[in-house]
């Protein structure tokens, strides 16, 4: 089975500055998907990033990107310039491309703060 | 309608009670989903359909059951409410790609 490892519980940025969430996970596949999803205190799920494994290019949206390291099995998410609204918590999300596909499994969640 | 919704928005429940969480969707997705968050661990998956009439178990199914009579509906039922079983619900759906989309969830206390 895979799982998803978030190691920071919290994290706080200044407004402006550049923050970086760690996750990692354990997989044998090799075809397989990553996600960053946020959570706002609305509650509302929101998809910030998706990785394919596959590609070797690292996924940006915007002011948020990722560090993916496959050998290592991580996979970071940058947020530069950080905003106000980016407070939220953030989830690590993994999806095998195979017989699980379609099935999430996510990290344990790191809260984070932005300070004026 | 538009995307995801889910019903009730929040439910206070007493022990040994039956209940039915609602979820309905306007995307015509074929594939729908069940979570549940839980601080400090994340969002676990209940149960999921790929289609319309068939369902499958994830990893937390025990005390859980859902159908799936059409593609917008997929009610999660508590057949006799724990404790345990509190906690905030997701229901979440998605076209087959890997890109799912997720409603505004419901939170139930179970006392």
């Amino acid at each position: 089975a895979q799982t998803v490892t978030q190691s920071q519980p919290e994290m706080s940025v200044q407004e402006a500055e550049t923050v970086t969430l760690s996750c990692t996970y354990d997989t044998s596949e090799n075809n397989y998907y990553l996600f960053w999803y946020k959570q706002p205190p609305s509650r509302q799920m929101i998809l910030v990033i998706r990785q394919e494994a596959y590609k070797q290019q690292n996924a940006t949206e915007n002011r948020f990107s990722v560090n993916f390291q496959k050998a290592a099995k991580s996979f970071s998410l940058k947020i530069s310039d950080s905003q106000l609204g980016d407070t939220a918590m953030y989830f690590c999300a993994f999806m095998s491309g195979g017989t699980s596909y379609g099935k999430l499994t996510f990290g344990q969640g790191t809260i984070l703060t932005v300070h004026p | 309608i538009a995307g995801i919704t889910q019903a009730p928005t929040s439910q206070i429940l007493a022990a040994g009670r039956r209940m039915t969480l609602r979820c309905t969707q306007d995307m015509r997705h074929n594939a729908m989903y069940w979570y549940r968050q839980d601080l400090g661990l994340g969002l676990r998956l209940i149960h999921y359909s790929n289609t319309a009439g068939t369902t499958g178990k994830g990893e937390v199914p025990d005390g859980y059951s859902v159908s799936r009579a059409n593609t917008d509906d997929f009610p999660l039922t508590l057949a006799s409410a724990v404790p345990s079983q509190t906690s905030v619900y997701f229901c979440a759906s998605s076209t087959g790609t890997s890109i799912q989309f997720f409603g505004p969830g419901t939170r139930l206390t179970v006392l």
